[in-house]
């Protein structure tokens, strides 16, 4: 079965400084997507960024980029120069590779970033 | 682009009532959407995959029974929470992809915040 871990309930950062939060996933699947959402405390889903399994290339979006490690099966993300509004609750997230029904996408337990001035 | 609109943010009902949730892709053809739950500080759980015109996916211990789902076009799928209890309270979010590409990304309504008395 498929499952994705985050082991960090909860970080703390300063301003402008980068901060890595960790994802691991396990599938058994050859082919599959790993995302991450920003959920600030209004409750909406933002995506951030996607890393598919077959890219060899780390993806990178402005300030935010994916340390992917497909042999230790992890996928962090980095956020560079942390801002305040970057406080908010932080999901990996993977989608299947097989369409049992959707290609369904599965979240890790979550990281919560407080960013301090 | 790639709005989904999900109405009511918030409902309140009496434990016995059932609860209808609406969940809209606004710029683009959905024909699956995926509905989610969220309790407070924790992940989101997949419940279920709506497909467009057929009967929807349930993840192996929700209740098909009691969270009715309808897709009956492009841009709409209903959830139904029936007979609705206390322990039925939470975060409902729905969810979809604006293409069919493989690195596309979810696209989330706002959520709807169920509390049941």
């Amino acid at each position: 079965a498929q499952k994705i871990t985050q082991t960090q309930p909860g970080m703390f950062v300063q301003e402008k400084e980068a901060v890595t939060l960790d994802c691991t996933y396990d599938t058994s699947d050859q082919s599959y997507g790993l995302f991450w959402y920003k959920q600030p405390s209004s409750g909406e889903m933002i995506f951030l960024i996607y890393q598919g399994s077959y890219d060899e290339q780390n993806a990178t979006e402005g300030r935010y980029s994916l340390n992917f490690q497909k042999a230790r099966k992890s996928a962090n993300l980095v956020i560079s120069a942390s801002q305040l509004g970057d406080s908010a609750m932080y999901f990996c997230a993977m989608r299947e590779g097989k369409n049992t029904g959707g290609f369904k996408t599965i979240f890790g337990a979550g990281t919560r970033l407080f960013v301090k001035a | 682009g790639a709005v989904v609109s999900q109405h009511p943010s918030r409902v309140i009902c009496k434990s016995g009532t059932s609860v209808k949730i609406e969940c809209r892709s606004l710029d683009f053809q959905a024909t699956t959407m995926f509905w989610y739950r969220q309790f407070p500080k924790q992940s989101l759980m997949l419940m279920a995959t709506s497909n467009e015109g057929s009967k929807a996916t349930y993840e192996q211990g929700v209740e098909k029974d009691k969270f009715l789902i309808n897709h009956a076009s492009l841009t709409l799928s209903t959830l139904t929470v029936t007979s609705a209890h206390p322990e039925d309270s939470s975060f409902y979010i729905c969810s979809a992809r604006a293409q069919r590409a493989y690195n596309s990304p979810l696209h989330f309504g706002n959520g709807t915040r169920l509390t049941v008395t």
